[in-house]
């Protein structure tokens, strides 16, 4: 069973700076998912990654493989961006077709004007 | 036009009673789950459906009973309906599953509060 940790459990930045979220895995997986959860609010997918870099807006995730780890970068951070922000592995197809999540427990991110 | 939609969005209700929560996607997805996460944010696979077919029951309890009437619809079932159950109760969807993943697309989330 796969092991996901994500660091840090809580982090405040002041509006424009540029902030770091990592994941780390303890099993090869088939790809790595970054979502966001506005408070009461639903989760929205941000990023499936299974190789490399990807980019949108301001938000930009990473991968690398080999070490089993990926970091989900946020620039001039804005106080809208305040959220939890979930890192989650999937195993791979399972026999006729699912695919197991396995999440993080969520990174408290506060973006103070 | 909502994706995958769930209702309701909060409940209360008392113990011992049996609740449904309903869930539908518009996506044209072949699977579905039921996702839970607890007081802590913690979320975790409850279930998960392809084509109509259960693929996933993670150590759930039986009183737990999901109802896939079609592809695009996933039901919630839970019977005797106990403190522990309070949480939130997240559907989501996802094309077919193949190797390199996919984007999951989740509903808003069941507010369930048990008293």
């Amino acid at each position: 069973k796969n092991e996901v940790e994500q660091s840090p459990q809580n982090l405040t930045a002041q509006e424009g700076e540029f902030i770091t979220i990592n994941c780390s895995y303890s099993v090869g997986i088939s790809a790595l998912h970054w979502l966001q959860q506005h408070p009461g609010g639903g989760i929205v997918s941000l990023f499936m990654l299974s190789s490399g870099k990807k980019k949108h807006g301001r938000l930009i995730a990473t991968i690398n493989i080999q070490e089993k780890h990926s970091s989900l970068h946020i620039t001039a951070s804005h106080p809208r961006d305040s959220a939890v922000y979930i890192c989650a592995v999937g195993d791979g197809p399972r026999g006729a077709g699912s695919y197991q999540l396995t999440f993080g427990k969520g990174t408290k991110l506060s973006v103070i004007p | 036009d909502t994706a995958v939609s769930q209702t309701p969005k909060y409940l209360v209700t008392q113990m011992g009673n049996d609740k449904s929560i309903k869930c539908e996607q518009n996506l044209g997805h072949d699977t579905m789950y039921w996702y839970k996460q607890d007081s802590k944010k913690f979320l975790k696979i409850m279930f998960s459906y392809n084509n109509k077919e259960l693929i996933i029951n993670e150590t759930v309890p039986n009183r737990f009973s999901p109802k896939s009437p079609d592809k695009a619809h996933l039901n919630l079932h839970i019977n005797s309906l106990e403190l522990g159950d309070s949480a939130v109760y997240f559907c989501a969807s996802s094309p077919a599953p193949r190797y390199g993943g996919y984007t999951i697309y989740f509903g808003e989330g069941s507010w369930l509060t048990v008293v």
